[in-house]
């Protein structure tokens, strides 16, 4: 079966660094997005890696390991806005998004 | 830039009555998806489109339908309301399915007593 494992919470402290882990396994494999949702709001994309590697962007980092099945996000500098779910979904081998159960951030000043 | 928007955003059903969401993209966008969010669960896709007058099923699709006469809207419609349908429900788009950023409606909160 298709699925996606990450942490249900986590929580971090502000100025800190936080890595969320995802692991994966899809019926094929389209690349592994990364996406936040603040509470009672909609999802909004934050990163895709298509190829193993590091994908940096400001102070969010992504990561893949195709060979494992995992990837990370890795946030840098936190700062209360940051706190929020943090969704990991991989793409199948028919396009369709798999999502994970989203990791809740916490973030304490 | 409106982007993708969803009406209602809250609604309360009696169990066994019927409703349509409503979903609008100005994006130009061939792709659009249904999705339901339970808590503690990730995104479950009930229906998509990959353009007017072409739908297909997703993971979840007993007790919904869609229809698609338009690139722009993509309405999902409930019959015959149970608590089990009790959950958020989201819109998304995109212009092609590989690789390509999904963007999402505000979302509707669907409660059925």
């Amino acid at each position: 079966g298709q699925n996606i494992d990450q942490p249900t919470e986590m929580t971090a402290t502000e100025g800190a660094i936080v890595q969320i882990n995802c692991t994966y396994q899809t019926s094929g494999f389209n690349g592994l997005f990364w996406y936040q949702q603040h509470a009672g709001e909609a999802p909004t994309f934050l990163s895709y890696n298509v190829l193993d590697g590091l994908e940096e962007k400001g102070r969010f980092s992504s990561f893949l390991s195709r060979s494992k099945g995992y990837s990370y996000l890795l946030l840098k500098e936190l700062q209360m806005k940051d706190s929020a779910s943090y969704l990991c979904a991989a793409m199948d081998s028919n396009y369709q998004l798999i999502w994970g159960a989203g990791t809740k951030l916490i973030i304490k000043p | 830039n409106a982007g993708v928007t969803q009406t209602p955003k809250f609604r309360i059903l009696k169990i066994g009555q019927s409703m349509t969401l409503q979903c609008t993209q100005d994006m130009n966008h061939n792709y659009m998806y249904w999705y339901r969010q339970d808590p503690g669960m990730g995104l479950k896709l009930i229906y998509y489109s990959v353009g007017a007058g072409i739908t297909d099923k997703g993971e979840v699709p007993n007790g919904y339908n869609v229809s698609r006469s338009t690139t722009e809207d993509f309405p999902l419609r409930l019959e015959l309301a149970a608590p089990s349908q009790t959950s958020v429900y989201f819109c998304a788009s995109s212009y092609e399915p590989g690789g390509n950023i999904q963007y999402f409606g505000a979302g509707t909160r669907l409660s059925v007593l």
